[in-house]
């Protein structure tokens, strides 16, 4: 398995204002993804951090508002942007290491909430 | 990936084994299923996978019907430690794909 550090584990943030997530693997990954989970919700996939090169994002999921970077196989970043109590959530990071059969290992999470 | 169907939640009584259904009748011929949970504010756990052979492992039995359209995550014998979402997904293997969770079956086991 993968060991997956993510930063801030909680925040609470104001109106307006932006908040960048970090997520740290202990080794090289071939993927990393960033999901959201609402509250009671199930996960949804925000986009695909691409080593080197502009993430990729799913429909419904804007650059403006996630900015992502990977500046490395080991770690990438999430912003949230311009905050509304509507981005209030979990964010999750995971990682897809190369031959792990598509088994993707998850981190425990941001918890945020804008008020 | 094909879609799936769970139960919104199940009982298990502690010490008795879970056993978790999934329907995924358009599964294709290259489609896995994969098992993840999901524990109170953690994030998911992958727990098995399979493609048409059943599996085990040391969290669980995956039972996979011969036609492929439906399967069976068993938890031999649950504990209150088991209490989570759980999450059964159909994807790809071999290429890197993004996992497509549905709503997942509550799992509550029961002292």
């Amino acid at each position: 398995s993968a060991v997956i550090s993510q930063k801030p584990s909680r925040d609470i943030c104001q109106r307006g204002t932006s908040l960048t997530i970090q997520c740290q693997v202990d080794s090289q990954v071939t993927m990393m993804f960033w999901y959201r989970q609402q509250p009671g919700q199930s996960l949804t996939l925000i986009a695909t951090a691409n080593q080197g090169s502009e993430a990729t994002y799913e429909s419904g999921f804007v650059i403006d508002k996630f900015p992502i970077s990977r500046p490395n196989l080991t770690f990438s970043t999430l912003t949230v942007s311009n905050m509304s109590p509507e981005d209030s959530s979990i964010y999750l990071c995971s990682v897809l290491r190369q031959g792990d059969k598509n088994i993707q290992y998850f981190g425990a999470g941001t918890r945020l909430s804008v008020l | 990936d094909a879609k799936t169907t769970q139960p919104t939640s199940m009982d298990c009584a502690e010490g008795r084994a879970a056993n978790l259904p999934c329907n995924h009748s358009t599964i294709s011929g290259n489609e896995y299923v994969y098992w993840y949970r999901q524990i109170h504010s953690q994030g998911p756990q992958y727990i098995i996978h399979g493609l048409k052979n059943n599996e085990t492992n040391e969290m669980a039995s995956l039972i996979i019907t011969e036609d492929r359209k439906s399967s069976t995550l068993i938890l031999p014998h649950a504990t209150l430690r088991d209490t989570a979402v759980y999450y059964c997904i159909v994807s790809r293997s071999g290429s890197a794909r993004q996992l497509t969770f549905g709503s997942g079956t509550q799992l509550t086991v029961l002292p």
